[in-house]
């Protein structure tokens, strides 16, 4: 069965430092991948998304994610955080099953 | 706003009782999709609808069922619960049932005494 893991729980950051979330999945075949963020008390929104063309997308914010078919790895970075990017992030996959699965999330913090 | 719908907020109830819950999707989206969220457990697929028919199942228990109703409202409805069914349920939709952006309600937060 098609998985998402994110390898980080919980991140810790004071502002100005540089992001990277991890994000593996299972699946061989071709997959469409996503970045949701979710901040404290609202709902999930979309940050950026890969369905095919350069591996390397941007999204909102300043955020990007690279999409690496040979590792199964869809990381996202942002090189400078703020404040205001405290928040719950999930990695996604849809594999064309009609399954939209997700990962168990990473809480990030960042210190002002 | 994300433009989705879902009621009751916030819900108290027993072991053993029955629940509804409720999801009304941004118009004109035929995709409904329903996420449960426990702690440290992500955001578990639990079963999508589109345009009134299932489309996919995930994780989801006997006890729970869902539909979607002509006019693409969604209600998903837990029975005989239990201690461990206490989370956060999300009701998401989408434009389409393939590729597309999924917008999320705020959540239905369940919790059995």
């Amino acid at each position: 069965a098609q998985s998402v893991s994110q390898h980080n729980h919980h991140v810790i950051l004071s502002e100005a430092a540089s992001l990277e979330l991890g994000c593996n999945y299972s699946y061989g075949g071709t997959v469409n991948l996503f970045w949701y963020v979710q901040y404290p008390g609202q709902h999930l929104q979309l940050l950026l998304k890969y369905f095919s063309g350069d591996p390397l997308v941007k999204g909102i914010k300043g955020f990007e994610a690279e999409f690496i078919k040979s590792k199964f790895s869809f990381n996202l970075r942002k090189p400078s955080v703020q404040w205001s990017d405290t928040a719950e992030y999930f990695c996604a996959v849809y594999s064309g099953t009609y399954k939209y699965i997700f990962g168990t999330g990473t809480r990030l913090k960042v210190l002002a | 706003d994300s433009g989705v719908t879902q009621t009751p907020k916030h819900l108290i109830t027993a072991t053993g009782q029955r629940v509804t819950l409720r999801c009304s999707p941004r118009s004109g989206d035929l995709s409904v999709y329903w996420y449960q969220q426990s702690l440290d457990q992500g955001l578990q697929f639990l079963i999508q609808y589109y345009n009134g028919e299932e489309r996919a199942k995930g994780n989801i228990l006997e006890r729970f069922s869902a539909q979607q109703f002509p006019d693409l409202h969604s209600e998903l409805n837990l029975s005989s619960l239990e201690l461990g069914d206490s989370a956060l349920y999300f009701c998401a939709s989408s434009r389409d049932s393939l590729t597309g952006e999924l917008f999320f309600g705020e959540g239905s937060r369940l919790t059995v005494l």
